[in-house]
């Protein structure tokens, strides 16, 4: 099983900000099926990124992934008072899929 | 637009089965590349993939939980469901639905999830 985990656990920030977002695999992960995800409370996790990089459709553009092998990077290029939330990363490499811990980012 | 909607009693006993449903609207659950899975969501484990299925009945589960589930299809209702057996507290979670556009492919749209709570 790949063990996904990600860093920092909770990241305070202000509105503007530059968000960068870690996701380490156990083990090397093909780029293109690793996947983020924002999730608000209340609400089912949302795709913002598959491929490593790629921008799911309807997704604003401040949203971007990186990375490959173990490490993998969401950046948030100017925070949104609507992006505050738990982002997860995904890898669908391999069976059994698996998730993150998340990162919280929160309001400062 | 496709919408998914979980569906199925929010408190079960504990030793006993799980069911829930899921609906699929705004798309047919047959397409042909598509697969239909369960994940679920508690504050010990995370978000945690339980198994998905094609409309053509082909499952493949986390081995984890494979030996308790059951995943099926029907598509005359547009809908698939989750049998989970043998429940305890560790299998209270939120429950959701999602869709898979391929075999090793990112879920791309979720339903909104269901509480469920084991019960002693």
């Amino acid at each position: 099983e790949i063990v996904l985990t990600q860093s920092p656990g909770t990241l305070s920030l202000s509105p503007g900000d530059r968000v960068t977002l870690s996701c380490r695999a156990s083990q090397s992960v093909s780029s293109s099926y690793l996947g983020w995800y924002q999730q608000k409370p209340g609400q089912a996790p949302r795709l913002l990124i598959y491929g490593a990089y790629k921008t799911f459709p309807g997704i604003p553009d401040r949203f971007s992934g990186s990375g490959s092998g173990t490490d993998f990077t969401l950046t948030i290029s100017r925070l949104e008072p609507e992006d505050f939330a738990v982002y997860y990363c995904h890898q669908y490499a391999s069976s059994p899929k698996t998730f993150g811990q998340g990162t919280k980012v929160e309001l400062k | 637009q496709l919408q998914l909607q979980e569906s199925g009693p929010g408190l079960v006993k504990s030793s006993e089965t799980l069911s829930l449903s899921c609906t699929v609207s705004g798309d047919s659950i047959s397409s042909y590349s598509d697969y239909w899975g369960w994940i679920r969501q508690s504050p010990g484990k995370g978000l945690e993939w339980i198994g998905s299925i094609h409309y053509s009945g082909n499952t493949y589960y986390n081995p984890s939980l494979k030996s308790r589930v059951t995943i099926s299809v029907d598509t005359s209702r547009n809908q698939f469901s989750l049998n989970l057996s043998s429940v305890t507290a560790a299998d209270t979670a939120v429950y959701f639905c999602a869709r898979e556009r391929g075999y090793s492919r990112p879920f791309d749209n979720w339903g909104r999830g269901t509480l469920v709570t084991v019960s002693s």
